[in-house]
């Protein structure tokens, strides 16, 4: 069974960063990119970017780019995305998602909470 | 960035009725188009990829169609644990854009 285990909410203040983890299993980490996506309270979704973890290559929205990190440790099946320099624009759930080969995001985590606050 | 504009925003259907929502994507997108179901504080769910393959589980009442910039998902007879939003992708250019949403709820 594929599982994608997300790590737990966070509350963080404005200008730190937070590292979220997406412990994989059930299928070959390497053999499917992984996604990331936002979803701010009560709207719509934006995709971040995803990561190969075959090779560690990544594809960023431009939105995002300098505000995320992703990466993957293979070992452990795991993939990180770390965000920096957070405001209150940043508080959201995020979603880790295995993309399919038709490009679909497949499997889901169950998403982490990240709030900004001081 | 490709813009996706999905329609209605919001719509209340009886159990047992045809439900079809809709979403326009601001240029071609070559069928390169899924949608997803969000039920209320769960994750999203792949319904429908390119277009109109049924993921793996999905009920056969879920269907898509479409082409170019327009695009569609059809429920035949709503039933009352299809309320959910439900959102369009296009995964035709980077970034991969969703619509808006649209959230189903029973009459």
């Amino acid at each position: 069974e594929v599982q994608l285990q997300q790590s737990g909410p966070e509350l963080v203040k404005p200008g730190a960063s937070v590292k979220i983890s997406c412990k994989t299993s059930g299928y070959t980490f390497t053999e499917y990119t992984m996604d990331w996506v936002k979803q701010s309270h009560g709207k719509s979704l934006e995709w971040i970017g995803g990561i190969n973890p075959n090779n560690g290559g990544t594809t960023y929205n431009q939105k995002f780019k300098g505000k995320a990190t992703l990466t993957v440790d293979r070992s452990s099946t795991t993939a990180y995305m770390e965000l920096r320099s957070l405001t209150s624009e940043d508080s959201a759930v995020y979603y880790c998602a295995r993309v399919n080969w038709a490009y679909a995001m497949d499997y889901w985590g169950q998403g982490t909470s990240v709030t900004v606050s001081s | 960035d490709i813009q996706m504009t999905q329609s209605p925003a919001s719509l209340a259907a009886s159990v047992g009725e045809t439900v079809t929502i809709t979403c326009r994507a601001s240029e071609n997108i070559y069928y390169s188009l899924a949608w997803y179901q969000q039920k209320q504080g769960k994750s999203p769910q792949l319904l429908i990829y390119n277009v109109n393959s049924l993921e793996d589980g999905v009920p056969s009442r879920f269907s898509g169609s479409g082409s170019g910039t327009q695009y569609s998902m059809k429920i035949n007879s709503m039933q009352p644990e299809d309320t959910a939003t439900y959102f369009c992708k296009q995964a035709y250019d980077v970034p991969w854009t969703f619509g808006g949403g649209t959230k189903l709820e029973i009459k």
